[in-house]
């Protein structure tokens, strides 16, 4: 096992609704990173947060929104769900050392919009 | 804009044969180049990394990984494959990242291995 938790394990929200996910970093890592991963894809970039900033952000609408805590812990929020956010919600932790880094990967969260 | 792809959707295998899964990358710069499995309902496993050096890369559960610049593959290998070992195995690559991010990974779409007793 990693060290890193997120909450909830499972998810079901209707379109239109709100929802938060929660990361818990390993202990020593100061990098969040979230990932989205369709049914039969691989993960997707959403964004990376590095000392509580916003580091990086692939091609997600500004919907999807996140933040870090100082105890490096991390939530992801969406907005106005869509019925294609369902999906498999990955939070790695990292510590950042450059490029050479490696990413921890938690259990992920499975998001269902009906 | 760098890039990963996995040609093959799924592998099959006979336990104790050796395996190999393929992947091969597109970057800008120099490579750095990883390796997970996910098994069934759960997260990414980290299994071995590329970053420089040696072009045989060792990682976790008798899993190796050889980097070939010429034909910018890095195909996963072990020499002699279990029935635990069946699951999605997913190449990814360190991108460029957004508004200056070197942070994020860029996977393919992975492969399912399956090994058969």
């Amino acid at each position: 096992e990693t060290g890193v938790t997120q909450s909830p394990t499972h998810l079901i929200k209707t379109r239109g609704q709100q929802v938060t996910l929660r990361c818990s970093s390993q202990s020593g890592h100061n990098t969040v990173s979230w990932y989205q991963q369709a049914l039969g894809q691989g993960p997707q970039f959403i964004f990376q947060y590095y000392r509580e900033e916003e580091n990086g952000r692939g091609n997600f609408p500004p919907r999807f929104s996140g933040l870090q805590f100082p105890n490096y812990s991390s939530e992801l929020n969406v907005n106005a769900l869509e019925l294609d956010d369902s999906a498999l919600y990955l939070c790695a932790s990292s510590l950042r050392s450059g490029t050479t880094d490696t990413q921890y990967f938690g259990p992920g969260t499975r998001l269902t919009v009906l | 804009a760098q890039s990963v792809a996995q040609p093959e959707d799924q592998v099959n295998v006979a336990e104790g044969n050796p395996l190999t899964v393929k992947c091969t990358y597109s970057v800008s710069g120099n490579p750095y180049l990883f390796w997970y499995v996910q098994y069934p309902n759960r997260g990414l496993q980290f299994l071995l990394k590329y970053i420089t050096g040696d072009n045989l890369v060792k990682g976790s559960y008798g899993f190796e990984a050889e980097f070939n610049k010429s034909q910018t593959s890095f195909h996963l290998k072990k020499p002699s494959a279990l029935v635990s070992d069946s699951a999605l195995y997913f190449c990814a690559v360190r991108g460029g990242g957004g508004g200056g991010s070197q942070g994020n990974l860029i996977f393919g779409k992975g492969t399912k291995l399956s090994v058969k007793p």
